[in-house]
């Protein structure tokens, strides 16, 4: 899996974007961007994930630089219930051997 | 929410005594995981299963076992529980590995005294 880099807390206001970074400067061509969040004491959930085109769904959108180094996890209205720890991770698409979860960034929302 | 169920929730165990948790699914996923968490590692792969009596080890599985021997049951045995093996587990499963997501149980936390 590629090594990716997070800043391990930010702050967010209520009801702003909450634009996270990821950097995956060693990322290979086949290996997918993929975003998912643990809010306290539960398990993690799927947010998104992107190869090289940005995504968006009901959740977030993606937004992958051209040179796909890196990109940015945007909650366009973030609540107080996005208040989590959100992990980048660079995964090769295919194999059943698991996800490697790094320590993330802990998004704080402010009221 | 994917249906996941994970038994028991919460156990305190001694040293030297097995333990077994529990992961059922009832989506009819092929792919079944299981994790641990601690503070300072992050989620960490103990086993997977790729298909009923199939599975393989991961990251950190010394000290555990796994049998699965129905698609939506995946067992975590602990032969001989250790304090070092303190943690919350958390079991996941996914449908297709060519997407990668993956659905996770709500955890049980594991005490060893």
């Amino acid at each position: 899996d590629a090594k990716t880099t997070q800043p391990p807390s930010m702050d967010c206001a209520e009801g702003r974007a909450a634009n996270l970074p990821c950097n995956h400067s060693t990322i290979s061509g086949n290996e997918y961007v993929y975003w998912y969040r643990q809010i306290h004491s539960q398990g993690p959930q799927y947010i998104i994930h992107g190869l090289k085109n940005n995504e968006t769904n009901e959740m977030a959108s993606l937004i992958i630089t051209e040179d796909r180094k890196s990109s940015t996890l945007i909650l366009p209205h973030a609540t107080l219930r996005d208040t989590a720890v959100y992990y980048c991770i660079g995964r090769r698409g295919g194999g059943a051997d698991g996800l490697t979860f790094g320590k993330g960034t802990h998004l704080i929302i402010q009221p | 929410d994917a249906g996941i169920t994970q038994s028991p929730r919460h156990k305190v165990t001694e040293t030297g005594t097995p333990v077994t948790l529990r992961c059922h699914q009832t989506e009819n996923h092929r792919y079944m995981y299981w994790y641990r968490q601690d503070p300072g590692h992050g989620l960490r792969l103990i086993h997977y299963s790729y298909g009923v009596k199939d599975t393989d080890k991961g990251e950190v599985s010394d000290g555990y076992s796994v049998s699965r021997s129905k698609t939506e049951d995946f067992l975590l045995t602990l032969e001989s529980a250790t304090s070092s093996q303190t943690s919350v587990y958390f079991c996941a499963i996914s449908e297709s590995v060519e997407l990668n997501e993956q659905f996770f149980g709500p955890g049980t936390r594991l005490t060893v005294l």
